[in-house]
């Protein structure tokens, strides 16, 4: 079974540009997370899917974030304008419909210069 | 606001010694999942839990749920270089289809 996709895996850009990334679950998994993890601590949430729709996006600054989940299976997650403190490891998990366990990807390192 | 708080937030330790993490909740939770993260990878899940009081061993590694699904604990017996990595728990939520994190332990075993 394949895992989750996520590209690219690195990335770096200057403060005020775009970035977007990518996301493919693992299919036949309804939930879709985006998650920001800062170095050395846990993810933090940033929205959650339930197939096309959103859960809870309460922790995703709208200002210059912002995720779409089209047809209930990939997602992109974008960020514009960029700030330094964007700088962070962003993981995209996908899971069954219930809670239970999610299912990572390697992640997107992004650097804001 | 639900909250899982994680303890010790950093532990180094001899190989061969045994340790035991913490994460506790004041909220009940449906599930809850340790997971195991090394650096520049995405979280593996090590075991899933889901009734008061079970407790799974994977190997070396005891995980118990509170009875009251509050609050679960990771034992390690004989601790391991390989055991190095954050270690991260999270409760599910049925209400919402929530996962809630802790901060993770960050765990050290010196050969």
């Amino acid at each position: 079974e394949a895992g989750v996709a996520q590209s690219p895996r690195y990335k770096i850009i200057e403060k005020r540009q775009s970035v977007a990334f990518w996301c493919n679950p693992i299919s036949g998994h309804a939930t879709l997370y985006w998650y920001q993890q800062i170095l050395g601590q846990g993810p933090k949430l940033l929205i959650q899917f339930q197939n096309n729709g959103v859960v809870d996006d309460s922790q995703l600054p709208k200002d210059r974030f912002s995720a779409e989940r089209l047809k209930g299976v990939d997602s992109t997650l974008k960020i514009q304008p960029a700030k330094l403190e964007d700088s962070a490891v962003y993981l995209c998990a996908s899971s069954l419909k219930t809670p239970r366990e999610a299912f990572f990807g390697q992640g997107t390192r992004l650097t804001v210069v | 606001t639900q909250l899982l708080e994680q303890s010790p937030q950093f532990l180094s330790i001899q190989e061969g010694e045994n340790l035991t993490v913490y994460c506790n909740s004041s909220s009940v939770f449906s599930s809850l999942q340790w997971y195991r993260q090394e650096p520049g990878e995405g979280p593996v899940l090590l075991v899933t839990v889901v009734t008061g009081g079970e407790v799974k061993k994977l190997k070396r590694l005891t995980f118990q749920f509170g009875d009251a699904r509050k609050d679960s604990s990771l034992h390690i017996t004989a601790a391991q270089p390989g055991d190095t990595g954050l270690y991260l728990c999270a409760g599910g939520l049925w209400s919402n289809y929530q996962l809630i994190w802790g901060a993770g332990t960050k765990l050290i075993i010196k050969p």
